[in-house]
């Protein structure tokens, strides 16, 4: 079983509409969960972290966190062509243990 | 610049040859993570070090790949008599420890194509 999955996309919505990214992970025991997101041929910028249930806002992202169903899902507003990207959701058990990636979605927003 | 430095950003190398990665981790972090990207695959955990000490390394081919982060001077992955399967994209990261959470920034990363 991986330890983190996504739906590798592609994930394709219309500018202006909200995007739904979702994630699963398998460690019961992991803590910290975050959000990057990479632009082809470029480097993980992290847009994201969260560690209590529920939701946590910023900006036009909303990450919602259910660590009974060990689910995590990034939700992206008014999306825009710029938010096409491939968004990787990454999980760690503390903040002193390594963070595990899930393989990412490809975003494509259509203008 | 205050953000993870790595050099080279691009490093060709002949199979054979040895491949030596750097990486200069933020302005008060002591934490640096080395990870593998292929082509169009997700990022996989190498190694984790702080200084002088590796932390967890069960990411690491068991063979010709080493890592460290010496007292002094930046972090360095090293992959000796290199394959063509060693071909990727390698990135740094570093995060400064304590807290609840364990931030990673990265770096650019190192492009590495073995012909």
């Amino acid at each position: 079983q991986k330890e983190v999955e996504q739906n590798s996309g592609p994930l394709s919505v219309p500018e202006g509409a909200i995007a739904s990214l979702n994630c699963t992970y398998s460690d019961r025991g992991s803590q910290s969960f975050f959000w990057y997101r990479q632009y082809s041929g470029k480097s993980p910028e992290l847009i994201m972290f969260i560690y209590s249930n529920g939701d946590k806002e910023d900006g036009r992202f909303t990450a919602q966190l259910n660590k009974a169903s060990q689910y995590v899902s990034l939700l992206i507003r008014d999306s825009q062509p710029s938010d096409s990207a491939t968004y990787l959701c990454a999980v760690s058990q503390t903040s002193y243990d390594k963070v595990i990636f899930g393989p990412g979605t490809s975003l494509s927003v259509i203008p | 610049n205050a953000g993870v430095m790595q050099n080279p950003r691009h490093l060709v190398r002949r199979r054979g040859q040895e491949a030596r990665l750097r990486c200069s981790p933020m302005k008060g972090h002591s934490h640096v993570y080395w990870y593998r990207q292929l082509p169009e695959e997700g990022l996989k955990f190498m190694v984790y070090l702080q200084k002088e000490n590796i932390i967890d390394e069960s990411g690491m081919p068991k063979e010709r790949f080493s890592a460290e982060f010496p007292k002094e001077g930046p972090s360095i992955l090293r992959i000796q008599q290199v394959v063509r399967g060693d071909s990727a994209a390698y990135f740094c990261a570093s995060s400064f420890p304590g807290g609840l959470n364990n931030e990673q920034f990265f770096g650019p990363g190192t492009r590495l194509t073995v012909l």
